[in-house]
């Protein structure tokens, strides 16, 4: 089955620096790309996701970029605030033969944005 | 509109007992997800359902199960409590395939 694997597991960044989170998986048939913020006690939360005809996706301070290819796909947040602070997780989806599909996740990265 | 709802958003059972946790998905969202969150293992998908009929299923034993009913809210039973099925259960809900899954608060389940 799929797999994902994340990287770093903690971050630690100074405020108004970048921070990149990196995710490989395995399974080339893999078409959709979510990342998701979950703050401590709270919900995950999807912040962007990228699907697998497109090479690049931007929000603001927060941009996804996907490599087919090389299977990886990472997260950029830019000028980086304390409130970024969180457990971020990429996650990869693939169509199953029944019908729908599921999302298999990184094992996540603790940001810290220090001030 | 209202988010993903998930009931009770607490839970302490002991050993050997069953317990059923309730989700309600965002009104016009047919696939309902579940997953279970812990420090170990992540995030692992359990199963999922669209229109009543589970589509996928997780690596988890016969002992985890679910059901959807006509108006999408969907219910997820675990028979014969074990220690290791402490955790925060989660249901995402998504109006079509790929589409920006949502997440409810969860459900904290300590088994005792």
């Amino acid at each position: 089955g799929e797999n994902v694997e994340q990287h770093p597991s903690t971050l630690s960044v100074q405020e108004g620096d970048s921070a990149v989170i990196k995710c490989t998986y395995s399974d080339s048939a893999s078409n959709y790309f979510p990342w998701y913020k979950q703050e401590l006690g709270k919900r995950p939360q999807l912040i962007i996701d990228i699907r697998s005809n497109v090479g690049e996706k931007k929000d603001q301070r927060i941009a996804v970029t996907l490599n087919k290819t090389a299977k990886h796909f990472s997260l950029h947040i830019t000028e980086t605030q304390p409130e970024d602070s969180a457990v971020y997780f990429c996650a990869a989806s693939i169509d199953l033969a029944g019908g729908g599909n599921k999302l298999t996740f990184g094992t996540g990265t603790q940001l810290k944005v220090e001030l | 509109k209202a988010g993903v709802t998930q009931t009770p958003r607490y839970l302490i059972k002991t050993r050997g007992q069953q317990v059923t946790l309730s989700c309600s998905p965002i009104s016009g969202h047919r696939s309902v997800s579940w997953y279970q969150q812990t420090p170990g293992q992540g995030l692992q998908f359990l199963f999922e359902y669209f229109s009543e009929t589970q589509r996928n299923k997780g690596n988890f034993p016969g002992r985890f199960s679910g059901r959807q009913f006509s108006n999408s809210r969907s219910e997820m039973n675990v028979s014969t409590l074990e220690l290791g099925d402490s955790a925060l259960y989660l249901c995402a809900s998504s109006r079509s395939v790929n589409y920006g899954y949502t997440f409810g608060s969860g459900t904290r389940l300590t088994v005792v």
